[in-house]
């Protein structure tokens, strides 16, 4: 299957800061690139869905000023945390649509986790 | 919107046993349904999917079955392993609309 990376793995930041989580399609291009939230033993909660070269949609209830979505290529798509809280602490998470296979499938990266102090 | 339930949240096999896990779906319009696993503090891995137009999907220990009329769908994990202990998401797609709907997950345990 087609391969999906982030950066960071992990960060840990202080209250107030603001925070970058990378999502790379390592051997496709990516048109589309989908960010999710997971807390403890939850589902994965869509937040938002990145389109390359246009806005991003965000799901109801999601702050798109505190959640910055960039998609500036179509192998880079980049989150940012905005003033962070400790209420945003949790497990980031992206995906991507792979263009050239079935376009429903959706292949996720290795996740970030977020802890803010 | 599409709603997906899924069950048991949590399972608990011996080794060797068969797994069984059910998702029902809400909105006809659905076609694509993927199965994800989770290992604890990574991200969801794709291990297996069905399409509409097709009923049983098999893959070694793993398959999946899908009911249109009655909207559910199944994964079935046969001779299980203590690897196979993860947890288990099942998803709807709508074509149209490309957004996967999951399920709350299963909890796998596998007891050697």
């Amino acid at each position: 299957g087609a391969v999906v990376s982030q950066h960071p793995s992990r960060v840990i930041c202080k209250s107030g800061t603001s925070v970058k989580i990378e999502c790379r399609s390592l051997d496709f291009q990516a048109t589309t690139m989908f960010w999710y939230r997971q807390f403890p033993k939850q589902s994965l909660m869509l937040m938002a869905t990145s389109n390359e070269g246009s806005k991003a949609t965000y799901e109801q209830g999601v702050e798109k000023d505190k959640f910055l979505i960039n998609h500036a290529s179509l192998t880079l798509s980049t989150l940012t945390v905005t003033s962070a809280h400790p209420e945003d602490s949790s497990f980031y998470i992206c995906s991507a649509r792979d263009p050239l296979g079935w376009s429903e499938t959706q292949y996720f990266g290795p996740g970030t986790r977020l802890l803010v102090l | 919107g599409e709603n997906v339930e899924q069950h048991p949240s949590t399972l608990s096999v011996q080794e060797g046993d068969s797994a069984v896990i059910k998702c029902t779906y809400s909105d006809s319009a659905s076609n694509y349904f993927p199965w994800y696993k989770q290992e604890l503090g990574k991200g969801p891995q794709l291990i297996i999917d069905i399409r509409s137009n097709v009923g049983e999907k098999k893959d070694q220990r793993i398959a999946v079955t899908l009911n249109k009329t009655a909207k559910h769908f199944s994964l079935h994990i046969t001779e299980t392993q203590p690897e196979d202990s993860a947890v288990y998401f099942c998803a709807a797609v709508k074509a149209a609309g490309n957004k996967l709907t999951f399920g709350g997950g299963t909890r796998v345990l596998v007891k050697p």
